[in-house]
């Protein structure tokens, strides 16, 4: 069975600064995709940056990008020019790829994301 | 990008009582949804895959006779907690895939509270 794991419950960054969320997971699949989302204080789940495991280069959304190598079934999640807004409950999240829409979601316990003014 | 809505976001009922909680997809057909619980600070645990036309699938440890899901139209699936008690008090939250990676687009959750 797959498995995500976020080894940092909580995190905190400076306004303007970078920051790393770290997320490993294990798998014995070759295709599947991986997800980082955001979880503000509204609880409203938004979807941050998709990876696709058969793409060897690094997705990157504006301020969001990922770190992603497979070989070490690693997939971090770098955030620049950190924002006030970005403060939220990070998940990293695992889903096997292939044919229909009924593939769950496998999820990390989530980081905490502080951002200091 | 696709969006889902839940209804109501708010709910506080008797112990004893049944509460039906509904997912719509407003823009897009979902033959699928997703039912999520969430404790505070807790990461999402999913409790059932809702299927249009047929039987949701639930998770191991999940009672179907307390949660009961229907999933009548291929925009709208419904989730009853059934005879509801205090430990039933959660975070809902429902979910839709779409699009050409069939991600998750989520519905905004439902707080519940059984007193």
């Amino acid at each position: 069975a797959q498995t995500v794991t976020q080894s940092q419950p909580e995190m905190s960054v400076q306004e303007a600064e970078t920051v790393t969320l770290s997320c490993t997971y294990d798998t014995s699949e070759s295709d599947y995709y991986l997800f980082w989302y955001k979880q503000p204080p509204s609880r409203q789940m938004i979807l941050v940056i998709r990876q696709e495991a058969y793409k060897q280069q690094n997705a990157t959304e504006n301020r969001f990008s990922v770190n992603f190598q497979k070989a070490a079934k690693s997939f971090s999640l770098k955030i620049s020019d950190s924002q006030l807004g970005d403060a939220a409950m990070y998940f990293c999240a695992y889903r096997s790829a292939g044919a229909g829409n009924n593939r769950k979601l496998i999820w990390g316990l989530g980081t905490s994301l502080a951002v200091n003014p | 990008g696709a969006v889902v809505s839940q209804h109501p976001s708010r709910v506080i009922c008797k112990s004893g009582t049944s509460v039906k909680i509904e997912c719509r997809s407003l823009d897009f057909q979902a033959t699928t949804m997703f039912w999520y619980r969430q404790f505070p600070k807790q990461s999402l645990m999913l409790m059932a895959t809702s299927n249009e036309g047929s039987k949701a699938t639930y998770e191991q440890g999940v009672e179907k006779d307390k949660f009961l899901i229907n999933h009548a139209s291929l925009t709208l699936s419904t989730l009853t907690v059934t005879s509801a008690h205090p430990e039933d008090s959660s975070f809902y939250i429902c979910s839709a895939p779409s699009g050409a990676y069939n991600e998750q687009f989520f519905g905004p959750g439902t707080r519940l509270t059984v007193l």
